[in-house]
């Protein structure tokens, strides 16, 4: 059963604190990328990466930090420098046939 | 240069009418362009997508229609169901840049009235 999984659902933190967000997938894409997405509104890309230790900052990177050890994860970290970080996070993989989304986190940070 | 603008914002349609969603782009270098169908909660879905190279593709009831010279294309919804309603986002990408990234439209939420 392949796809992009990504842990948890829903995510609850204290200000000041990082939170990890999982994301996986075994669709044998090289390329993963983090979206963030507010209430009505579209997709800003946060981080992207195209290979295994190697990972470029997107749009919005202030606060935020990935890791890219292995092929299939793509964890993104909430830092306690971002400044709004409650939202809809959105991990993606991509191969010549599109860009894959995964089922998204919601984090609510208070 | 790297924006995609998409209209309208919102949309209600009847059931059984046809939706019609438009987006434009300015970077000429784009040469893929998806569209993505989201429900509440969940993660955006690949509907359907077209190259330049041909102005037209079909898939069920999606219709993209592409003009290169405008720069501008569009998703139509044939016979638009109850179950069509959801944010729809057009993006666009171009191979020659590092990471393929998608630019995405800012969305439009469709309702389809039964």
């Amino acid at each position: 059963d392949g796809g992009i999984t990504q842990s948890p659902k829903y995510l609850f933190r204290k200000e000041g604190q990082n939170v990890t967000l999982s994301c996986e997938q075994n669709l044998n894409h090289d390329a993963m990328y983090w979206y963030r997405q507010d209430p009505g509104q579209g997709l800003r890309l946060i981080y992207y990466s195209q290979i295994v230790n190697d990972f470029q900052k997107g749009d919005i990177a202030e606060g935020y930090s990935v890791s890219r050890e292995k092929k299939e994860s793509f964890p993104l970290t909430v830092t306690s420098a971002q400044k709004n970080p409650t939202a809809f996070y959105l991990c993606a993989s991509s191969s010549h046939l599109g860009q894959y989304f995964g089922p998204g986190t919601r984090l609510t940070v208070t | 240069q790297q924006q995609v603008k998409q209209s309208p914002q919102s949309l209600i349609v009847q059931k059984g009418g046809i939706s019609i969603i438009n987006c434009a782009y300015e970077n000429t270098a784009f040469d893929y362009f998806p569209w993505y169908q989201q429900f509440p909660g969940k993660g955006p879905a690949l509907l359907i997508a077209i190259r330049p190279d041909v102005s037209e593709k079909k898939e069920g009831r999606f219709t993209i229609s592409f003009n290169k010279s405008a720069k501008q294309f569009s998703l139509h919804i044939m016979d638009s169901q109850p179950g069509d309603s959801a944010t729809y986002f057009c993006a666009a990408s171009s191979a020659r840049e590092y990471g393929n990234k998608l630019v995405f439209g800012a969305g439009t939420i469709l309702r389809v009235k039964s």
